[in-house]
């Protein structure tokens, strides 16, 4: 069983509408739960970060945690063409960065 | 937010020659940098980490002579893919983390390097 498994896509949507995308992961120790946004040929960018189990929103995007079931999920609410790129799942047991372990990432098209 | 600048955006060298990549965080001290390589359509693969003064650490199967890493000061990591070859052609990308201020990650752009 990989640590983080994250269904690679690709993952098609009209515009305006409601994605969600998932991370289930083995881990118990992880703590901090990221989501990254990265368009092609591009770096990584930081959507959302969360410690621990909840829920954070920020703009159209929410991020929620379930320790429990080890299970996380990013919503992007009214997507948008410029949504479309591949997003990365990432979670650490918190060690300064160290052991940070990345989803495969899904790969998202938002159809104008 | 935090931003970690990566130069260049795009190299392309002749074989046996040697490349330098650069990454700096611009707004914050980065006691630990980390250096990746994507292949198209998958997912980020930790090279190396760099602490600042000291050597890296080379994940399994890198080879620390070919890549090498300076670290020199808190604000600075360069990669140098040294005598490159066409299968070192891939997309270099470099991180940073900010220290005790929290567990986040921030990334440089990413260099395309292609070895003729």
């Amino acid at each position: 069983q990989k640590e983080v498994e994250q269904d690679p896509g690709p993952l098609s949507v009209p515009e305006g509408a409601i994605v969600s995308l998932n991370c289930t992961y083995s881990n118990s120790a992880f703590q901090y739960f990221m989501w990254y946004r990265q368009y092609s040929r591009k770096g990584p960018e930081l959507l959302m970060y969360t410690y621990s189990s909840g829920n954070k929103e920020d703009g159209r995007f929410t991020a929620q945690v379930d320790k429990s079931s080890k299970y996380i999920s990013l919503f992007i609410r009214d997507s948008q063409p410029s949504d479309s790129a591949t997003y990365l799942c990432a979670m650490s047991a918190g060690n300064y960065g160290q052991n940070f372990v990345f989803g495969p990432g899904t790969r998202l098209s938002v159809l104008p | 937010g935090a931003v970690v600048s990566q130069h260049p955006s795009w190299v392309i060298c002749k074989s046996g020659t040697s490349v330098k990549i650069e990454c700096r965080s611009l707004d914050f001290q980065a006691t630990t940098m980390f250096w990746y390589r994507q292949f198209p359509k998958q997912s980020l693969m930790l090279m190396a980490t760099s602490n600042e003064g000291s050597k890296a650490t080379y994940e399994q199967g890198v080879e620390k002579d070919k890549f090498l890493i300076n670290h020199a000061s808190l604000t600075l990591s360069t990669l140098t893919v040294t005598s490159a070859h066409p299968e070192d052609s891939s997309f270099y990308i470099c991180s940073a983390h900010p220290g005790a201020r929290s567990e986040k990650l921030f990334f440089g752009s990413g260099t395309q390097l292609s070895v003729l």
